[in-house]
């Protein structure tokens, strides 16, 4: 069974640019997620999706970041413009669906950014 | 205030040495508590998973305990391999929201 994929593995920018990651949920998982992980810390939640719908996104900072999952499979995540404090690691992960006792969530390789 | 507080920050020990990791929370309502292991550069991958009438989970050479009086658990690799160096994260569930710890970020020297 294929993982979680992502693009780009490594991006490099310089601040007030814009950058856009790529992910690919592992086929039939109906909830998306995408976290940030700064250096040293744990995953914090962006966003999730559940098909091609919202579920949450309090923590996502609405005024640079923005992601979408049109067809409710693939997901993009834009940041525009970047920050210095967005250097971090981005991780999707995808789970048949949301909540419930042992639903597992997988996770994709991460897209690590630096934001020079 | 983080939720989830996992001690320590950092451990380095010998190849074949035992090790425990700590994981206290304050997450509530409490549904379930997940041990990641995170190697560098890969995303995290679950170890075990306990609900809150499970107290022990085995996964190979990885032991979790979960005592959900006190809202602590605790993950215990045995015979360490060089392997074994990553971070380890514990999440707390509750409900549809989950809690990441800092994570221990575990060093096996040959």
């Amino acid at each position: 069974e294929a993982g979680v994929a992502q693009s780009p593995r490594y991006k490099i920018i310089e601040k007030r640019q814009s950058v856009a990651f790529w992910c690919n949920p592992i086929s039939g998982h109906a909830t998306l997620y995408w976290y940030q992980q700064i250096l040293g810390q744990g995953p914090k939640l962006l966003i999730q999706f559940q098909n091609n719908g919202v579920v949450d996104d309090s923590q996502l900072p609405k005024d640079r970041f923005s992601a979408e999952r049109l067809k409710g499979v693939d997901s993009t995540l834009k940041i525009q413009p970047a920050k210095l404090e967005d250097s971090a690691v981005y991780l999707c992960a995808s789970s048949l669906v949301a909540g419930g006792t042992y639903n597992e969530q997988f996770f994709g390789p991460g897209t690590r950014l630096t934001v020079l | 205030k983080n939720q989830v507080e996992q001690s320590p920050q950092s451990l380095i020990i010998l190849e074949g040495k035992n090790c425990t990791l700590q994981c206290n929370y304050t997450v509530s309502p409490f549904s379930n508590l997940r041990w990641y292991k995170q190697d560098t550069g890969r995303g995290p991958v679950s170890l075990t998973i306990m609900t809150f009438s499970e107290n022990t989970k085995s996964n190979g050479r990885y032991t979790a305990t979960l005592d959900a009086d006190t809202k602590q658990s605790s993950l215990h690799i045995t015979a360490s391999q060089l392997s074994d160096s990553a971070s380890y994260i514990c999440v707390v569930s509750a409900n549809n929201d989950m809690r990441f710890g800092a994570g221990t970020r575990l060093t096996v020297k040959p």
